[in-house]
């Protein structure tokens, strides 16, 4: 079982639709929750973190945080085709075998907003 | 420049080469990261690093030796290239394990390629 796994898509939403994305992860000592978004050939880039269950806000995007069930989301509201991006979900793992904290990305999930 | 910086930008080696991938990053980040990218698979966490001479294991490790004497550089090293390990490689740095200090930020990647 992957530590962080994402659903790979294509999802496809149009135009001012809001785009939910999910992420699930394994460990339950995780921490710390981020969002990146990847465009192709580009690096990653933080969209939003969250450290605490329930909502975070900011702007367009709302970050989900439910550690009981081990689940992360993201969603966009009012979709744009400058949207279309790769949306990677990350989390900072427990600490591995030197005693260190880790950071663990899923698959990412790739969505695509039409006109 | 401000910021994390990876050299080369682009590599082919032969199979059987030694090749060493650069990381620099101007911050004091205390952690350091390296992942590879490849299609279907997000970012692989390959070594990472909580300060300069403290470093661990991440998910796929095999092939890959670092090293970080000094704070600012984690350079990656392929002791012997396979062509399994062309990819595209990415550098990332946060602040310490704290939990608000825990965004890494990306360098530009290098492809490279084993042929």
């Amino acid at each position: 079982q992957k530590e962080v796994e994402q659903n790979s898509g294509p999802l496809s939403v149009p135009e001012g639709a809001i785009a939910s994305l999910n992420c699930t992860y394994s460990d339950r000592g995780s921490q710390s929750f981020f969002w990146y978004r990847q465009y192709s050939g580009k690096s990653p880039e933080l969209i939003m973190s969250i450290y605490s269950n329930g909502d975070k806000e900011d702007g367009r995007f709302t970050a989900q945080l439910n550690k009981a069930s081990q689940y992360v989301s993201l969603l966009i509201r009012d979709s744009q085709p400058s949207d279309s991006a790769t949306y990677l979900c990350a989390v900072k793992s427990a600490a591995g075998s030197g005693g260190y904290n880790k950071l663990i990305f899923g698959a990412g999930t790739r969505l695509a907003v039409h006109p | 420049d401000a910021g994390i910086t990876q050299s080369p930008r682009y590599k082919i080696t032969e199979t059987g080469r030694q090749v060493t991938l650069m990381c620099h990053q101007t911050w004091s980040h205390s952690y350091m990261f390296w992942y590879r990218q490849d299609l279907g698979h997000g970012l692989r966490l390959i070594y990472y690093s909580a300060a300069a001479d403290i470093t661990d294991k991440g998910e796929v490790p095999d092939g890959y030796v670092v090293s970080r004497s000094k704070t600012e550089n984690f350079p990656l090293t392929l002791e012997s290239a396979t062509r399994s390990q062309t990819s595209v490689y990415f550098c990332a740095s946060s602040e310490g394990p704290g939990q608000g200090g825990t965004e890494a930020f990306f360098g530009q990647g290098t492809r490279l390629t084993v042929v």
